[in-house]
């Protein structure tokens, strides 16, 4: 079955450290990527998503993510986290006109 | 440009009763979906409907339902409640297929509390 594998529960990283949040899915054709962000209480707003084309993208608040189809992957990361970046992040895949979710990463920032 | 708009923002309802959440989408966009998110079972698709035709449909029992009026806006419902019910509900909004379309847009959701 289609599924998207977040595998790190809680990162925690320094402000102004780098940042990579993994993401791999399970899915057989050219899959429709998407990172979202969640901060408490709060809706998902997207960060960035692939669809084809290059496969480094660019997002908004300094995001990038790349997309690996050889290793079914497609990280998130920044190179300079800020405390505003403290949130869950969630990676997901379009099937037809639905989203599938990964479980989320609790992404802090310690100053 | 308005974002997704959900009402109530927060819910609290009794165990058997039923409870509607309202959606009104981007202007525009003709797909409405809805999904739940629990700290157990994360984020689920519950329903997509498009041109008031629901088009795909999560595991989730008949008790939830839902259905779109002619201006795309959106209604969900669940009858008799139970606690497990207790989430926040999130609308999302697109041109059309999100993935073909520059995504799905997610408004702030309504969070229901059972008791």
């Amino acid at each position: 079955a289609q599924s998207v594998t977040q595998p790190d529960i809680h990162i925690t990283v320094s402000e102004g450290a780098s940042l990579e949040l993994r993401c791999n899915y399970s899915y057989g054709a050219t899959p429709y990527l998407f990172w979202y962000v969640q901060s408490p209480g709060q809706g998902l707003q997207l960060l960035l998503k692939y669809f084809s084309g290059d496969t480094l993208v660019q997002g908004i608040k300094g995001f990038e993510a790349e997309f690996k189809r050889s290793q079914s992957s497609f990280n998130l990361r920044k190179p300079s986290v800020h405390w505003s970046d403290a949130a869950e992040y969630f990676c997901a895949v379009a099937l037809g006109n639905k989203l599938v979710f990964g479980a989320g990463t609790i992404l802090r920032v310690k100053s | 440009k308005a974002g997704v708009t959900q009402t109530p923002r927060y819910l609290i309802k009794t165990r058997g009763q039923q409870v509607t959440l309202s959606c009104s989408p981007i202007s525009g966009h003709r797909s409405v979906s809805w999904y739940q998110q629990t700290p157990g079972q994360g984020l689920q698709f519950l329903f997509e409907y498009f041109s008031e035709t629901q088009r795909n449909k999560g595991n989730f029992p008949g008790r939830f339902s839902g259905r779109q009026f002619s201006n795309s806006r959106s209604e969900m419902n669940v009858s008799t409640l139970e606690l497990g019910d207790s989430a926040l509900y999130l609308c999302a909004s697109s041109l059309d297929r999100g993935q073909a379309t520059g995504g799905y847009t997610f408004g702030s959701g309504t969070r229901l509390t059972v008791v």
